[in-house]
């Protein structure tokens, strides 16, 4: 059974880091590409990042380019996404998904972790 | 960036019934390859998103034949036959034929 479980979320100021993980379990991790998409409260789904399967290339809305990293560890199967210089926008409930390369799709996705960027 | 339109925004149903959702993109999903990168989602309350369709038409593992998604070029449609209770929700598509990847703004799927 697929699984995918984040944690890292919380309150945190604005100016300020966190980096939220995601274990993966129950495919062939290193198969994948991976994928952070996020809700804000309220909202729709918005795509944040991904990463191919190596790791060795990234992809970034915009909006979050040069303050978000994407990044995974195969051996440990888990996906990463450190957030810096947050803003009040950046509040969501961030998710993990995994991304099949051939389709382009994010078919599996975790509960998901809130972040919460308020002074 | 690929604007999608998705309406309607609000969809009462009858149990039973049946429904079309439509998503429109600002240009076209052909993507080099020859595929079209459109997926619809069913985002249930409290849940997070599900799967129902990939690249336009094919169900994803364990979704009901209830389900049916159509489409080419800028205009696609997803369907859904003899609603049942547990089809209630926030229905999304998504392009991932061009960076960034978009989703449409959502349709909910309420009880007439």
């Amino acid at each position: 059974e697929v699984q995918l479980v984040e944690s890292g979320g919380g309150l945190v100021q604005p100016g300020r880091s966190l980096k939220l993980s995601c274990a993966a379990s129950g495919f062939t991790f290193s198969n994948y590409y991976m994928a952070w998409v996020r809700q804000a409260p309220t909202k729709g789904l918005e795509w944040v990042a991904s990463i191919t399967n190596s790791g060795g290339s990234t992809y970034y809305r915009d909006s979050v380019k040069g303050r978000f990293t994407i990044s995974r560890d195969n051996a440990k199967s888990t996906l990463y996404l450190q957030m810096d210089s947050l803003r009040s926008e950046d509040t969501a409930t961030y998710y993990c998904t995994r991304v099949p390369r051939r389709e382009r799709v994010f078919d599996y996705w975790g509960q998901g972790v809130m972040v919460t960027v308020s002074s | 960036d690929v604007l999608m339109t998705q309406t309607p925004v609000s969809l009462p149903v009858s149990l039973g019934g049946q429904v079309s959702i439509s998503c429109r993109s600002s240009q076209s999903l052909v993507h080099s390859d020859g595929n079209t990168y459109l997926h619809w989602y069913l985002q249930k309350p409290g849940q997070s998103p599900q799967l129902l369709i990939y690249r336009v038409s094919n169900r994803f593992s364990g979704v009901p034949d209830r389900f049916s998604g159509s489409g080419s070029g800028t205009d696609f449609t997803l369907k859904i036959s003899r609603v049942e209770p547990e089809d209630l929700g926030v229905y999304y598509c998504l392009q991932s034929t061009h960076f960034p990847l978009t989703f449409g703004s959502g349709t909910k799927l309420e009880i007439k």
